[in-house]
């Protein structure tokens, strides 16, 4: 099974921030990882798949990276509305799939 | 108005069945694959089960597989996740997803708000 660790599991910044969260794949998934936001009580959205490439209607000042066994997502500048917790998925060996544990973004 | 519409959570005894639906309006339903997602209060997100989208290829997490049968009903626009043999660690909100894909990238453009299973006794 491929197992997926984000870090840090917990971050506190400000508005304006530029955030970086970590997913890391404990073997090679190419491109095949997905982001996601979830804000408390409601269902996960989708920001990013494909490793980069953006969702439609999410702002552009989010980014996704990376390939093979290391992806960051990117905020470039923290808006109060992305206060959420953050997840990484992959699918690489779809349909079966893993997400990761999870990054909790709170206001500094 | 393209949504997922999950129901039939509730509380259940250890060792109990309960039924999940998920009603699906706004897409065409028998064109896609659909997953169930659940998430434990306070953790994080953990895929259960996935069905293909003719219902003809069924995928479990280990943790479920025996005790939860994934089945749809594309007359009827729904998604059923039976489940069996309840734990108190199946406790969690049940999400049901549509699967979705671009050059052979998958991901999940479509969630349910969830329903609430509490396996207590």
């Amino acid at each position: 099974d491929i197992q997926l660790t984000q870090s840090p599991s917990f971050l506190s910044a400000s508005v304006g921030d530029r955030v970086t969260i970590t997913c890391r794949a404990s073997q090679g998934i190419s491109s095949y990882l997905a982001w996601y936001q979830q804000k408390p009580g409601k269902a996960p959205k989708l920001l990013i798949y494909a490793a980069s490439t953006l969702q439609s209607g999410v702002p552009s000042r989010f980014s996704g990276s990376g390939s093979g066994t290391e992806f960051t997502l990117t905020i470039s500048s923290l808006q109060p509305e992305d206060f959420a917790t953050y997840y990484c998925q992959q699918l690489n060996s779809y349909p079966l799939l893993t997400f990761g544990g999870g990054t909790k973004v709170e206001i500094k | 108005q393209v949504q997922l519409v999950e129901s039939g959570g509730g509380v259940v005894q250890p060792g109990g069945s309960l039924r999940l639906s998920c009603a699906a309006s706004g897409f065409t339903f028998s064109s896609y694959g659909m997953h169930w997602v659940r998430q434990a209060p306070g953790k994080g997100l953990e895929w259960v089960a996935f069905i293909r989208y003719d219902g003809s290829n069924k995928y479990y997490a280990d943790s479920v597989k025996g005790r939860f049968t994934i089945s749809r009903d594309n007359s009827k626009n729904t998604l059923y996740l039976q489940m069996n043999s309840l734990r108190a660690e199946d406790t969690a909100v049940y999400y049901c997803a549509k699967a979705e894909s671009t050059t052979n990238y998958w991901y999940f453009d479509l969630w349910g708000r969830g329903t609430l299973v509490t396996v207590s006794s």
